[in-house]
């Protein structure tokens, strides 16, 4: 299974767009990229996946270069509530299993 | 999203007593099960794989006899902690997904385990 690299935090204010960025050197051909957020005392939320290129939905966007060895999160406009855990997970063949590294724990101020 | 519910939210027992806990998928047919455990400021940890009418499948380290899983359906599995001491004292949580390895998996909300 790829290892992921991210930061371990990152600050942002309310309203701010947050960039959350993942290297996974070693991703193999049939990996997909996974991000969840998590709030303590509380289970992972998926937030979005892709395979490449970029990937939105209602929440955030995916940005994914060719080489595929890293991926971007974004985050629009983010407010007090958006502070929590982001993990970012490779997703493979070898059962789906999903490995956690140690995730960005995300601080949105006022 | 689908949606992955645990009972119990939370649990207090006894040291050397053991404690079941259930993990169903309400709304779709969760053909894989996986566990985690969580201590605090930690990151989640991978315990086992449960597959639907088969033996789980448990990562390096984690003990088959003491975290007895089963997935007798396509909604249920259960993880028994057996003989808990305070060193088992986590939040467990239980993740679902469909036939295909590609399948989002959808996280359960977690069970907070105290043994005193």
């Amino acid at each position: 299974l790829a290892k992921t690299t991210q930061p371990i935090s990152m600050d942002s204010y309310e309203g701010q767009e947050v960039n959350i960025t993942c290297s996974h050197n070693n991703i193999a051909t049939n990996d997909y990229i996974t991000w969840y957020q998590q709030f303590p005392s509380q289970g992972p939320r998926f937030i979005i996946q892709g395979y490449k290129t970029k990937v939105t939905n209602e929440v955030a966007s995916l940005f994914i270069p060719a080489d595929r060895k890293s991926s971007t999160l974004s985050l629009p406009r983010v407010s007090l509530s958006d502070t929590a855990v982001y993990y970012c997970l490779v997703k493979g063949n070898q059962g789906g299993k999903l490995i956690f590294g140690q995730g960005t724990e995300l601080s949105v101020k006022p | 999203g689908a949606v992955v519910s645990q009972h119990p939210s939370w649990v207090i027992c006894k040291s050397g007593t053991s404690v079941k806990i259930e993990c169903r998928s309400l709304d779709f047919q969760a053909t894989t099960m996986f566990w985690y455990r969580q201590f605090p400021k930690q990151s989640l940890m991978l315990m086992a794989t449960s597959n639907e009418g088969s033996k789980a499948t448990y990562e390096q380290g984690v003990e088959k006899d003491k975290f007895l899983i089963n997935h007798a359906s396509l909604t249920l599995s259960t993880l028994t902690v057996t003989s808990a001491h305070p060193e088992d004292s986590s939040f467990y949580i239980c993740s679902a997904r469909g036939p295909t390895t590609t399948d989002t998996q959808y996280f359960g909300p977690g069970t907070r385990l105290t043994v005193l």
